[in-house]
């Protein structure tokens, strides 16, 4: 049973361009939402991470958007260079502190063309 | 360099055969995981150790088992290989508010078993 629903499984955007990537999840007690970013070869990174009390967090070209109501969250990533080609996660657990664990969405791999 | 350390990088095993994986971390993290990475199917936690002494099964904990030997240290054994189990996997550690940190992720073991 997969908790956390991530759409599309693969995107191919032209350098400049907009990507969109969108998450679904089930557990109405998940209340931290992070991305992770993933480089071949590489254990995941952090990207960005909000909580269900913001509609929308920005970090440079990233943002998150939030829809409590739905249960649903994206990543956008605007203006988006061939650097960001990589598999992206979303990710949600109940609190953010030490011990909590994540549930990871099935991974989106995007590939942005020069 | 800080980090969490995996190894080895690559293992190939017979079906029936048995290993360790090792998962170091420098950072004084309390809590590990181990998942395993499958296309299309995300990272699913195996195992996970809140604290220093403590260990819980994750989403898919059968045929896997871990030691958690001290702070630093977080080892996952396979005890009697399966095709099943030919997968990339993660160990991570955190530590303090996941919202600003996030997990650590190793660089991953690839094992193949056949």
């Amino acid at each position: 049973q997969q908790q956390v629903k991530q759409s599309p499984q693969s995107l191919i955007v032209q350098k400049g361009g907009i990507s969109i990537i969108n998450c679904a999840y089930e557990n109405t007690a998940f209340d931290y939402f992070p991305w992770y970013q993933q480089f071949p070869g590489k254990g995941p990174a952090l990207l960005i991470a909000i909580r269900p009390d913001v509609s929308e967090k920005k970090e440079g070209r990233f943002t998150i958007s939030f829809n409590k109501s739905a249960k649903q969250f994206s990543l956008h990533i605007m203006d988006s260079q061939p650097g960001d080609s990589a598999t992206y996660f979303c990710a949600a657990s109940v609190g953010e502190t030490s011990g909590s664990r994540l549930t990871f969405g099935e991974g989106t791999q995007l590939t942005v063309n020069p | 360099n800080a980090g969490v350390t995996q190894t080895p990088k690559f293992q190939v095993l017979k079906t029936g055969q048995s290993m360790t994986l090792q998962c170091a971390q420098d950072m004084n993290h309390n809590s590990m995981y181990w998942y395993r990475q499958d296309p299309g199917m995300g990272l699913r936690l195996i195992y996970y150790s809140a604290s220093e002494g403590t260990t819980d099964k994750g989403e898919v904990p059968n045929g896997y088992n871990v030691s958690r030997l001290n702070k630093r240290e977080f080892s996952l054994r396979l005890e009697s290989a399966a095709p099943s189990q030919t997968s990339v996997y993660f160990c991570a550690s955190s530590d303090r508010q996941l919202l600003f940190y996030g997990y650590t992720f190793g660089s991953g073991t690839r094992l193949t078993v056949v």
